[in-house]
């Protein structure tokens, strides 16, 4: 079946320092979504990314799609102490009707020390 | 901004007992789903519910889970007979749109003993 892969599983960062935390899907994929997910919370959506070769930015963060969908990456610069959760990537396979049946990676778990 | 609410926030069973899992979506949302996290692990689909019925569902959404939409705002999950291993955390989610992010609940920590 579909597998979605991320690494590093953990991430220490020094405050102020960039990071790039990986996404790899088995499978192709319509689309990719990020979502953060903060200690003790809830996955909060960051973003999607549909076309091939897409780049988002959201102020320090940086998505991209890969050309073939089927990786993506998110790159943090100037880590902030605000930047603490564990990130996921997540993706509906393009054999599924339904772009809610998500796949999602295992998480990148960052930490941040001021 | 709208959120998904979920009820209860924790709730601890023996194993064997039923539990039924609550949650309200976003009002005009359509799309309806379940997913869970066994602690420290990745989150998984369950369920996706649209139009009344169920979607699609995964291997874990066996014989002893079930959902329905009993009322205009309600989502439950039902799990008949608990087993320890179905110890999570249950989201429930929501969208307005099938394409659309979804917004997940707070979640409901379920401890099965």
């Amino acid at each position: 079946g579909q597998q979605v892969m991320q690494i590093p599983q953990y991430q220490h960062v020094q405050e102020g320092e960039d990071f790039t935390t990986y996404c790899n899907s088995s499978t192709t994929l319509s689309n990719i979504q990020w979502y953060k997910q903060r200690p003790g919370g809830h996955p909060v959506f960051l973003i999607q990314l549909v076309k091939s070769g897409e780049v988002k930015k959201q102020k320090r963060l940086t998505f991209q799609f890969g050309e073939a969908k089927k990786n993506s990456s998110l790159h943090i610069t100037a880590t902030q102490t605000t930047d603490v959760g564990t990130y996921f990537c997540a993706g509906p396979a393009m054999t599924t009707d339904s772009w809610g049946k998500l796949q999602f990676g295992a998480g990148t778990q960052v930490v941040v020390t001021p | 901004e709208p959120e998904v609410t979920q009820t209860p926030s924790h709730q601890v069973t023996q194993m064997g007992q039923e539990v039924i899992l609550r949650c309200v979506p976003i009002s005009n949302h359509l799309y309806f789903y379940w997913y869970r996290q066994i602690l420290g692990q990745k989150v998984e689909f369950l369920v996706s519910f649209y139009n009344n019925e169920i979607s699609e569902k995964s291997e874990i959404f066996d014989d002893q889970f079930s959902v329905e939409r009993p009322d205009g705002s309600n989502f439950t999950l039902k799990i008949r007979s608990t087993k320890l291993e179905d110890s999570a955390m249950y989201f429930c989610a929501s969208t307005d749109r099938g394409n659309s992010p979804l917004h997940f609940g707070n979640g409901t920590r379920l401890t099965v003993t």
